[in-house]
């Protein structure tokens, strides 16, 4: 497809479970960006992947957050032992470079 | 507070009316942007400023950058139902990398 995709759209999961949400980015762009949007703390930039170099963690909100991106293109998110104030929409964007960022339909994760 | 300010939070407007949305950074902007988001979708590209004085315009929607004021507007000319959503502002700041910081966003109703 053109744009960037992810998968499950929908994710429902008990509390203390651990899910991975996944991010398929525009072929050939070289940055990949993780945000979450909830309805507290609005649209939050979580990590960001650029080529080769070491990933932005700088917005993840604490360790039970990872993210890896394999062979510069698909990238996973992991939240371990998850908690409901995880609850939210996890969109992931990818850019050509430093160009224009575009976005996914987003994953709504709901913690019960 | 928050780094990037919107206003404002919602409007509602006649269709066929003008309206303007701000968007102001209390740090350095390096590039603004513009987004618009639908219920339960992700974020369509509108629109990225990196100058000064820089104007773009896609169809009926034309946004401004001020440079001086650190602030961008979103002028809609002859709204329309299709116009509505929420407008989204998300920056890049001097020296923070690539990661975008979004506003609150502005909620736009179109009444027939």
């Amino acid at each position: 497809g053109a744009g960037v995709s992810q998968s499950p759209s929908n994710k429902v999961t008990e509390k203390g479970k651990d899910v991975e949400l996944r991010c398929d980015p525009i072929s050939g762009h070289t940055a990949l960006y993780w945000y979450r949007q909830s309805l507290g703390q609005g649209l939050e930039f979580l990590i960001y992947f650029q080529g080769n170099s070491a990933p932005d963690k700088s917005g993840l909100p604490s360790d039970r957050f990872s993210a890896e991106r394999t062979g510069g293109s698909v990238s996973t998110l992991t939240i371990q032992r998850t908690q409901q104030e995880d609850s939210a929409v996890y969109l992931c964007a990818s850019s050509y470079l430093t160009y224009e960022q575009f976005f996914g339909p987003g994953t709504r994760l709901t913690v019960l | 507070s928050q780094e990037l300010e919107q206003s404002p939070q919602s409007l509602i407007v006649q269709e066929g009316k003008n309206l303007t949305i701000n968007c102001t950074s209390s740090k350095t902007l390096y590039g603004l942007y513009w987004y618009k988001q639908k219920y339960g979708e992700g974020l369509i590209f509108l629109m990225m400023l990196q100058k000064g004085g820089e104007e773009k315009s896609h169809e009926k929607i034309t946004a401004k950058l001020d440079e001086k004021k650190q602030q961008s507007s979103l002028h809609i000319t002859a709204s329309q139902p299709s116009h509505a959503g929420i407008y989204l502002c998300g920056a890049e700041f001097t020296g923070g990398g690539n990661k975008l910081t979004f506003g609150t966003g502005t909620q736009l109703k179109v009444e027939l």
